[in-house]
C-alpha cells in the first residue's frame, strides 16, 4: 500500500478482554514504532523494531502489553486483560531510516 | 524519561496572523522534528532539523534547532484556515524519539 495501514480503526472491548492491534508498514521500511496517544495528550513511546535487532520495549507500560513483528513486516500489538486506562489511540509509524515521516491513522481503543 | 515541554498548549488566532510555538527539554537531542496532526489522522512530518543552530523553512513554516540542542521553535507566517490542527515537536537521539504534548491551533477566518 501507499502508506502505513492500521486495523481495526476503532475497537470497543470489555474490561478484562485481550485485544490485538495490527500495523502494516510501508514495504521496505525497516524501522517500526508503536505510540499511544491519550485524549489531548502527546505521543507516548511504546516499542520500536529495527530490522532483525531485538526490539526496544522500554516504553511498554506493563507486562500486559506485548508486540511482535513477523518477517520484518507486519506488527501486532497485544494488550491482555484490558483496563479502562488502556483506552487511547494507538499509532504505528514506519521509516526506512532517519526521522519518522509516515504514521498510520491509528486504532482508537475504548475499554468499557 | 526525557521530558519535552511544548508551549503554548493552545492558540486562537485570526487568519493572516503569524504564529510561534516552541519546545524545550532538559536533555540534549541530536534531531528536532515538527509534526502536524489533523483529527482522526496520524501526525505528518513538517520539518526535520539535524544541526544545532539550523534554520529551515518549508513554505510558510520556519523552524530552528536551538544552539544548546535543548530547544526548538516553529513559526507559521500568514496563517490560513487549513493550518488548524495540533502541532507536535519531537526530539530524537538515534531511534529514541520523544514528543511534546502538542499545541492546538485554531484559526478564525
Amino acid at each position: 500500500g501507499a502508506g502505513v495501514s492500521q486495523s481495526p480503526s476503532n475497537k470497543v472491548t470489555e474490561k478484562g478482554k485481550d485485544v490485538e492491534l495490527r500495523c502494516d508498514p510501508i514495504s521496505g521500511h525497516t524501522a517500526l514504532y508503536w505510540y499511544r496517544q491519550s485524549l489531548g495528550q502527546g505521543l507516548e513511546f511504546l516499542i520500536y523494531f529495527q530490522g532483525n535487532s531485538a526490539p526496544d520495549k522500554s516504553g511498554l507500560p506493563s507486562d500486559r502489553f506485548s508486540a511482535e513483528r513477523t518477517g520484518g513486516s507486519v506488527s501486532t500489538l497485544t494488550i491482555q486483560r484490558t483496563q479502562q486506562e488502556d483506552s487511547a489511540v494507538y499509532l504505528c509509524a514506519s521509516s526506512p531510516s532517519g526521522p519518522l515521516d509516515t504514521f498510520g491513522s491509528g486504532t482508537r481503543l475504548t475499554v468499557v | 524519561g526525557q521530558q519535552l515541554n511544548q508551549s503554548p498548549q493552545s492558540m486562537f488566532i485570526q487568519e493572516g496572523e503569524d504564529v510561534s510555538m516552541n519546545c524545550t527539554s532538559s536533555s540534549i537531542f541530536n534531531t528536532w522534528l515538527w509534526y502536524k496532526q489533523d483529527p482522526g489522522e496520524g501526525p505528518v512530518l513538517l520539518i526535520a532539523l539535524y544541526k544545532a543552530g539550523e534554520l529551515t523553512s518549508n513554505g510558510r513554516l520556519t523552524a530552528q534547532f536551538g544552539i544548546t540542542r535543548k530547544d526548538s521553535f516553529l513559526n507559521i507566517s500568514a496563517s490560513i484556515p487549513s493550518d488548524v490542527g495540533i502541532y507536535f515537536c519531537a526530539g530524537a537521539n538515534n531511534n529514541d524519539m520523544r514528543f511534546g504534548a502538542g499545541t492546538r491551533l485554531t484559526v478564525k477566518p
